[in-house]
């Protein structure tokens, strides 16, 4: 079984450009998450789709950052515009509907902004 | 809202001594609670979760309500334990997931 991809896998940009990160989850699998992992902190989650609908975005940082889940299968989270602080690896993380808390997680993106 | 701490940042052992990982969580209604590990160069991945009661590499995790704790035990560590370990955890309906800060288990040989 394939498992979640992610990309890019690194980005460096300067703060105030906008940067977009893309996950597929594995087939099948309805539940989509992203979170936020700074250095030496635990994930945080930004939001979490059921299929194309949001289940829950109520730590995503709606000024600057947008996720969409189209058709219900892949994911693109945006940061526009990025500031210094959102230097982190973001993860992606996906889950089947009826046994949706056995999250399979993808590689990540590091992202620095200088 | 919901809140998880790991109190260890680190936490050194010798191979074939016991470990035990801390955890304890706040949470008004009724939790799932997991570990997440994540070893050098791999993806977090799930150990273990309370409602299955399993035991995975020799770990096992008991959810004492009373004490609002999920520990992480393991009678003989092994090397190969060596890893990031990630308290977490959620809704009964598998929503407003929060992961605590992470232990990172050194064993040494």
């Amino acid at each position: 079984e394939a498992g979640v991809a992610q990309s890019p896998r690194y980005k460096i940009i300067e703060k105030r450009q906008s940067v977009a990160f893309w996950c597929n989850p594995i087939s099948g699998h309805a539940t989509l998450y992203w979170y936020q992992q700074i250095l030496g902190q635990g994930p945080k989650l930004l939001i979490q789709f059921q299929n194309n609908g949001v289940v829950d975005d109520s730590q995503l940082p709606k000024d600057r950052f947008s996720a969409e889940r189209l058709k219900g299968v892949d994911s693109t989270l945006k940061i526009q515009p990025a500031k210094l602080e959102d230097s982190a690896v973001y993860l992606c993380a996906s889950s089947q509907l009826a046994v949706k808390n056995i999250q399979y997680f993808g590689a990540g993106t590091r992202l620095s902004v200088l | 809202a919901q809140r998880v701490t790991q109190p260890e940042k680190l936490l050194s052992v010798f191979k074939g001594a016991p470990v035990e990982l801390k955890c304890n969580y706040s949470y008004s209604g009724s939790p799932e609670l997991f570990w997440y590990v994540q070893y050098s160069r791999q993806r977090l991945q799930l150990l273990l979760r309370h409602i299955s009661r399993e035991s995975i590499k020799g770990f096992t995790a008991d959810l004492n309500k009373g004490e609002t704790s999920f520990h992480l035990k393991k009678p003989f560590a092994q090397e190969e334990d060596s890893a990031m370990y990630y308290c977490a955890l959620s809704t009964i309906y598998g929503q407003n997931f929060v992961f605590g800060p992470g232990t990172r288990l050194s064993v040494l040989p």
